[in-house]
């Protein structure tokens, strides 16, 4: 069964500090992964994504780093925002499939 | 460029009653539309999907139903809602699959259902 398992389920960090958010998956056939944003009330709105010969990929202050071998995927957010506050979801797809397996997502809150 | 509209963004209704939440995409052609509900704590269902006009996949057996009577609309209905249809539903599209390389998933802002 594919899955997606995020860690942690939550976090609380200051603003201008660095955190790192985990995602494991059993996933196959691979395709790709992506990580994606979502502000609360809102849609999730996509940030990066990863092929499996891709092991990192940056958008601004997010980077996103992934290991096809051990299938984990990290995002790396640094010098926090009060605007990062949101939810963060793994998402990953089986190749030439409509269906995505979601991860359940990290809630950041980011504190002045 | 394109957008998707969703509405209502939020919704009230008492168990029994009916529902239609529309949803519609602008600035492409031919998308694959898609319904998912989000509940507190757990991943995105996937509930339906369109490859286009008339044509409609269940991915979960349940009390709802979707229809896509034009290329870009796409509407999930219920003729008697649950309490357990409360949830967060959200419209999504991508052109071609959502797992292509450069095909991500095109959310709306979402539907806040709560059935009384």
């Amino acid at each position: 069964k594919n899955q997606v398992e995020q860690s942690p389920q939550s976090l609380i960090i200051l603003e201008g500090k660095n955190c790192t958010l985990q995602c494991n998956y059993t996933v196959s056939p691979f395709s790709n992964l992506r990580w994606y944003k979502q502000d609360t009330g809102r849609g999730p709105v996509s940030l990066t994504i990863m092929t499996f010969s891709e092991n990192t990929k940056s958008n601004g202050r997010y980077t996103a780093t992934l290991d096809a071998d051990t299938k984990q995927s990290s995002l790396h957010i640094t010098a926090s925002q009060l605007s990062d506050s949101a939810s963060y979801i793994c998402v990953v797809s089986v190749r030439d499939d409509y269906k995505l397996s979601f991860g359940a997502g990290t809630t950041v809150t980011v504190r002045a | 460029s394109q957008t998707i509209h969703q509405w209502p963004a939020t919704l009230v209704q008492p168990v029994g009653s009916p529902l239609s939440l529309e949803c519609t995409v602008e600035g492409t052609s031919n998308p694959n539309l898609y319904w998912y509900r989000q509940a507190a704590g757990r991943g995105l269902q996937l509930l339906f999907y369109s490859v286009g006009i008339g044509q409609i996949s269940s991915e979960v057996p349940q009390n709802l139903s979707a229809s896509r009577p034009q290329d870009r609309q796409f509407i999930l209905s219920s003729k008697k809602l649950l309490l357990s249809d409360s949830g967060f539903y959200l419209c999504a599209w991508s052109v071609p699959l959502p797992s292509s390389y450069n095909s991500p998933l095109h959310f709306g802002n979402g539907t806040r259902l709560t059935v009384t």
